[in-house]
């Protein structure tokens, strides 16, 4: 497995608070995105997804919001917990294949 | 049912070896993809398999590096000769959806350090 960057850039929040993770893409083209969440040790895992018909969609505690106009992605996190420490990455189908983007490291503190 | 496998979970090696790492993806998942993450950066896409078949190795990033996937289920990527910047978490993916590469399901990856 794989223990995470040392040079992410790092978002702390409260726990109990909602969080927000941004992400810039590169494509205007691109039509997918996904949000991953990759916990020390483990290999990324699927969060939840939205095609570019679509603004926003919310899953369990999760919302993705998806501004193509300024090839903007957020995830929104409603009251966050400690079990949601870990890093997060968007990733863009640009039709051939993913492109993950940077990572955000999310800390709960208690 | 087993998620996507990797083996090795670590690989320690010296410049000039040969490395082979495997992963095994979820049972009837056609779709297999290698993925690396060198310390500090982003997740970079290696290649792509449908079955058998190299449907994208655009990533790969030299000849060093040659993957298979005979009989389209396991896949290995194999690393000859290593250098030092080949360090990092090798990441392998499945998914079932034909075409596009929608949810896909990530090994833990490989630790590969190159001394």
């Amino acid at each position: 497995g794989e223990s995470v960057g040392l040079h992410l850039p790092t978002l702390s929040v409260q726990e109990g608070d909602n969080s927000i993770i941004n992400c810039a893409y590169s494509n205007s083209a691109s039509d997918y995105f996904i949000w991953y969440k990759q916990e020390s040790g483990k290999g990324p895992q699927f969060i939840i997804d939205i095609r570019s018909n679509m603004d926003k969609r919310q899953g369990q505690r999760v919302t993705v919001l998806l501004n193509k106009t300024v090839k903007h992605l957020s995830l929104q996190i409603a009251a966050t917990q400690p079990g949601d420490s870990a890093v997060y990455f968007c990733a863009e189908n640009n039709g051939q294949n993913f492109v993950f983007g940077p990572g955000t490291r999310l800390s709960v503190l208690p | 049912e087993a998620g996507v496998t990797q083996f090795p979970s670590h690989s320690v090696i010296e410049k000039g070896q040969t490395v082979t790492l495997r992963c095994d993806p979820i049972s009837g998942h056609d779709n297999l993809y290698w993925y690396r993450r060198v310390m500090g950066k982003e997740i970079k896409f290696l290649l792509h398999f449908v079955k058998e078949s190299k449907q994208d190795e655009s990533g790969m990033p030299n000849n060093r590096f040659l993957a298979e996937r005979t009989g389209g289920t396991y896949s290995t990527l194999k690393v000859q000769p290593a250098e030092l910047e080949d360090s990092g978490v090798y990441f392998c993916a499945s998914s079932q959806e034909l075409g596009r590469a929608y949810e896909q399901y990530f090994g833990p990856g490989t630790r590969l350090t190159v001394t």
